[in-house]
């Protein structure tokens, strides 16, 4: 039972435009999402969350968007950059599951100058 | 600050054999969570420790163990090792258990990769 599902594998985007990356989830129990950005062999490196109880948080040129009612979640990076290249992960807890994680499976994103 | 520290970085096992990897988190980070990461299943969540005490579990057998020390370094044990416990082994710690940091979310170490032959 995959409660974080992150449908899109891979994503291919042009240097400069947008690059938006999906997530969805099941459990209506979370509520604090994450998103985090992986290079091979290293651990992941966080990017942005956000609580269940907004539906926006902005960092730079990162923003998460949040829908309850439709259990998903977006990350939009605006202007996408060479360096963003990464697999991205969307993450979520439950606040009385200390500090489990849940992840999905990943999206490949690669930006191309 | 230094990060969370992961040793050793790679490790090569025989089946049967048993295993033992270290984390140190940052420093004033309490709570140390472990994660196992395989190209099949992703990230998946072992076990947290805070204060010593283990404070939540994942779905994996009872082979999979960890501690907490005083200095909350952790260390996490696989006994009679398959092949299949071939993955990178992530460690992440935070301030505390209940993910009020969340909004810095949880720093993670580079990870030891275990090959199993």
């Amino acid at each position: 039972d995959q409660q974080v599902k992150q449908n899109s594998p891979s994503l291919s985007v042009q240097e400069g435009r947008i690059s938006i990356l999906n997530c969805d989830y099941t459990n209506s129990m979370f509520d604090y999402f994450l998103w985090y950005k992986k290079y091979p062999a290293e651990g992941p490196t966080f990017l942005i969350s956000i609580s269940s109880i907004k539906d926006k948080n902005e960092d730079g040129r990162f923003t998460v968007f949040l829908n309850k009612s439709a259990k998903h979640l977006s990350l939009h990076i605006v202007p996408s950059q060479p360096g963003d290249s990464a697999v991205y992960f969307c993450a979520a807890s439950a606040n009385n599951q200390g500090g489990k994680l849940i992840f999905g499976q990943g999206t490949e994103l690669s930006v191309k100058p | 600050k230094a990060g969370v520290t992961q040793t050793p970085r790679y490790l090569i096992k025989t089946r049967g054999q048993q295993v033992t990897l270290s984390c140190s988190p940052i420093s004033g980070h309490r709570s140390v969570s472990w994660y196992q990461q395989t190209p099949g299943q992703g990230l998946q969540f072992l076990f947290e420790y805070f204060s010593e005490t283990q404070r939540n579990k994942g779905n994996f057998p009872g082979r999979f163990s960890g501690r907490q020390f005083s200095n909350s370094r952790s260390e996490m044990n696989v006994s009679t090792l398959e092949l299949g416990d071939s993955a990178l082994y992530l460690c992440a710690s935070s301030l505390n258990s209940m993910g009020q940091d969340s909004q810095y979310g949880y720093t993670f170490g580079s990870g030891t990769r275990l090959t199993v032959v």
